[in-house]
């Protein structure tokens, strides 16, 4: 099984700092990579597929690259909607996510 | 507008049974994979199991497999989970998710991610 590796587990950030998530996988995974964004409460949000295309709607301060093993999530400049948990999710073989990071304010 | 929406969750023994069901609406239902995913109270995402378009290719998790069954009615756009033999770690939010692409590969779905989710249903396995 591909196991999913997210660093960090939780970062404390301001608004307007930039953050970046990074998710690892245990074997090439091409770019069958997405990230999720999970608000207390609620279903989580695709926010981006293959590893750096992004869902409709999905603000530009969001960036996402990788391929293989290595992949990220930069956020250019938080705003206050942006605090929530995100999770990246393979599908190369069967379906695995990450353990999540959670993004809070600090 | 796209929505999914489940039912079919509740309290029951260890041992027990339940079948989830995802009833779908908004799109053609039969071009799209179907998942399920779970999310353990406190705990992050886990994939549960997916089904292709046909229903005639399902996928499950490791921990599942032999005890969770899912399956689709193309005719009637419902999704359903039958999860038999429960555990106290069969305990979560059980989120019903459409395929943003509408083709599974030989190893899995969701190639492309979950487009649009559920807002779950809640499972919890207690005596």
């Amino acid at each position: 099984d591909i196991q999913m590796t997210q660093s960090p587990s939780s970062l404390s950030a301001s608004v307007g700092d930039r953050v970046t998530i990074t998710c690892r996988a245990s074997q090439s995974i091409n770019n069958y990579l997405s990230w999720y964004q999970q608000k207390p409460g609620k279903a989580p949000k695709l926010l981006i597929y293959a590893a750096s295309s992004f869902q409709s709607g999905v603000p530009s301060r969001y960036s996402a690259i990788g391929s293989g093993t290595d992949f990220t999530l930069t956020i250019s400049s938080l705003q206050p909607e942006d605090f929530a948990t995100y999770y990246c999710q393979q599908s190369y073989s069967t379906i695995t996510f990450g353990q999540g990071t959670r993004l809070e304010i600090k | 507008e796209v929505h999914l929406l489940e039912s079919g969750g509740g309290l029951v023994q260890p041992g027990g049974s339940l079948r989830l069901s995802c009833a779908a609406s908004g799109f053609t239902f039969s071009n799209y994979a179907m998942g399920w995913v779970r999310q353990a109270p406190e705990k992050g995402l886990e994939w549960v199991s997916s089904i292709s378009g046909s229903g005639g290719d399902t996928f499950y998790v490791d921990s599942v497999k032999g005890r969770f069954t899912i399956s689709r009615d193309n005719s009637k756009n419902m999704l359903h989970l039958q999860i038999n033999s429960l555990r106290a770690e069969d305990t979560a939010i059980y989120y019903c998710a459409k395929d943003y692409a509408r083709y599974c590969s030989s190893t899995s779905c969701a190639l492309y991610g979950l487009d649009v989710w559920g807002q779950g249903t809640t499972v919890t396995v207690s005596s």
